[in-house]
């Protein structure tokens, strides 16, 4: 089964609204990453966060990851538009490098 | 042009049929990945190979088969294709800081 599992499966919001997705996972990561994907095509990375960090920030997103509870979420400040996209959390584990994906949220920001 | 490369885009093929996806990837990362994304789902992990000669099994190899005798190239072979193998693949590639670059996917379609 998924390693991760994103909540909610769809998000829509107005543009200039925050955004929050958030990820459980199952097992001990190493890292946690965020994706997105624009309908038909590949993922592009977002953000990674290490299992020793607590907060992350870049730009607009901020990731937070709670290792106790086994959660993350992303949160998309000031949404527009472009931001329209599935949003996939993946971890790899301790382990080694083998990277699971959840199923993703699927966001729409309306104009 | 540096990157990760899939081909073919799109392919149709008939049932029973053996098909090749194609996977190249210019940066001599050690690890590559084989997903498989079925609509409106997240992607789920078919093989994934940590370096040349060294595959292994992801949630879902049954049917599946991959090689890697060089770094840069990791096909994935359905030995005899299966309506429910209809889904578009992702091939990845990961160096040294765990970030996953994708390719831009292939359409399967098995008739």
């Amino acid at each position: 089964s998924q390693q991760g599992e994103e909540d909610p499966q769809a998000l829509s919001i107005q543009e200039g609204e925050n955004a929050t997705m958030n990820c459980s996972y199952k097992t001990s990561i190493n890292n946690l990453q965020w994706y997105r994907q624009n309908s038909g095509r590949g993922l592009v990375h977002l953000i990674l966060i290490r299992s020793n960090e607590r907060e992350k920030h870049s730009g607009r997103l901020r990731v937070t990851l709670d290792t106790s509870k086994k959660s993350s979420s992303l949160l998309i400040t000031a949404s527009r538009a472009a931001d329209t996209a599935s949003y996939f959390c993946a971890t790899d584990g301790t382990s080694g490098s083998r990277l699971t994906f959840g199923e993703g949220t699927q966001l729409t920001v309306n104009p | 042009d540096a990157g990760i490369t899939q081909s073919p885009r799109y392919k149709i093929t008939e049932t029973g049929r053996q098909v090749t996806l194609m996977c190249h990837q210019t940066w001599s990362h050690s690890y590559m990945f084989w997903y498989r994304q079925d609509l409106g789902h997240g992607l789920r992990l078919i093989y994934y190979s940590a370096a040349a000669d060294i595959t292994d099994k992801g949630e879902v190899p049954d049917g599946y088969v991959v090689s890697r005798s060089k770094t840069e190239n990791f096909p994935l072979t359905l030995e005899s294709a299966t309506r429910s193998q209809t889904s578009v693949y992702f091939c990845a590639s990961i160096g040294g800081n765990t970030e996953a670059f994708f390719g831009q996917g292939t359409r399967l379609t098995v008739v």
